[in-house]
C-alpha cells in the first residue's frame, strides 16, 4: 500500500517562498501509470488543485498558479516537491500530495495534508 | 476549465438516512466524475470513480449514477463514520476541478 507524507515549515512569511516535500513509501514515482499531484484546501473552504507531475518531468499547473508554482521529481529519493512564490495570507492553507491514477482517472492516495500559514 | 457545483451546500440527517448528493458540470463530461470522502483533519478518501465504480474497500451503501452533465452520490443506510463533506470532481480535463462540497451533519 502506498503511503506519501508531507513535509515542510508550517509557518512562512509573506512575499517568501513556500517549499514542501511528499515523500512516497512503498511505491515508485516512476510509474507511467501516475501523476504527482499537489491539492490545497483553504481553511473552511473546498479543495484546489495545484498542479501534478508526470514521471518523465512533464508538469501541469493551475493557471491562476501557474507564475508562482513549481512542481519537480527526485526519483532516487521517491519524492516530489512544490514551490510557491511570492505567498501571501491568501495562501494559507492545508496542503496535501496526492498520487492520481491514470487507469482509474482518480486521486487514490493521499498525504494526511500539511498546514501551512502565511503571516509575519 | 470545467466548473462544478453541488446541491445541497450541507444537509442534516439522521442515522439510517438515506442521502442524496447531486453534482453538475457546466458541460458534459460523459461519466468522468468521482467522489471523495473528507473528514476534518484527515486526507480525501476516494468512494467512487467514473460516476458508479465504487472504490475497492468502500461500503456497498455508497453509490454513484449519472453521465453527461448530472450526476448523484446516494448513501442508502447513513451510519456515524458518514458524517463529512463529499467532493464530487471531474476527471474529463485538466485541472481536474472539484466541486464545493456537500456537508453531511447529524440532526
Amino acid at each position: 500500500q502506498v503511503q506519501l507524507r508531507e513535509s515542510g515549515p508550517g509557518l512562512v512569511k509573506p512575499s517568501q517562498t513556500l517549499s514542501l516535500i511528499c515523500t512516497v513509501s512503498s511505491g515508485s514515482v516512476n510509474s507511467a501509470n501516475y501523476y504527482w499531484s499537489w491539492i490545497r484546501q483553504h481553511p473552511g473552504q473546498g479543495l484546489e488543485w495545484i498542479g501534478y507531475i508526470y514521471y518523465t518531468g512533464s508538469t501541469f499547473y493551475n493557471a491562476s498558479l501557474k507564475s508562482r508554482v513549481t512542481i519537480s521529481l527526485d526519483s532516487s529519493k521517491s519524492q516530489f516537491s512544490l514551490i510557491l512564490n511570492s505567498v501571501t495570507p491568501a495562501d494559507t492553507a492545508v496542503y496535501f500530495c496526492a498520487r492520481w491514477d491514470i487507469p482509474v482517472a482518480a486521486l487514490d492516495s493521499w498525504g494526511q495534508g500539511t498546514p501551512v500559514i502565511v503571516s509575519s | 476549465d470545467i466548473q462544478m457545483t453541488q446541491s445541497p451546500s450541507s444537509l442534516s440527517a439522521s442515522i439510517g438516512d438515506r442521502v442524496t448528493i447531486t453534482c453538475r458540470a457546466n458541460q458534459s463530461i460523459s461519466i468522468a466524475l468521482n467522489w471523495y470522502q473528507k473528514k476534518p483533519g484527515k486526507a480525501p478518501q476516494l468512494l467512487i470513480h467514473t460516476a458508479s465504480t465504487l472504490q475497492s474497500g468502500v461500503p456497498s451503501r455508497f453509490g454513484g449514477s449519472g453521465s453527461g452533465t448530472d450526476f448523484t452520490l446516494t448513501i442508502s443506510s447513513l451510519q456515524p463514520e458518514d458524517f463529512a463533506t463529499y467532493y464530487c470532481q471531474q476527471s474529463y480535463s485538466p485541472l481536474f476541478t472539484f466541486g464545493p462540497g456537500t456537508k453531511v451533519d447529524i440532526k
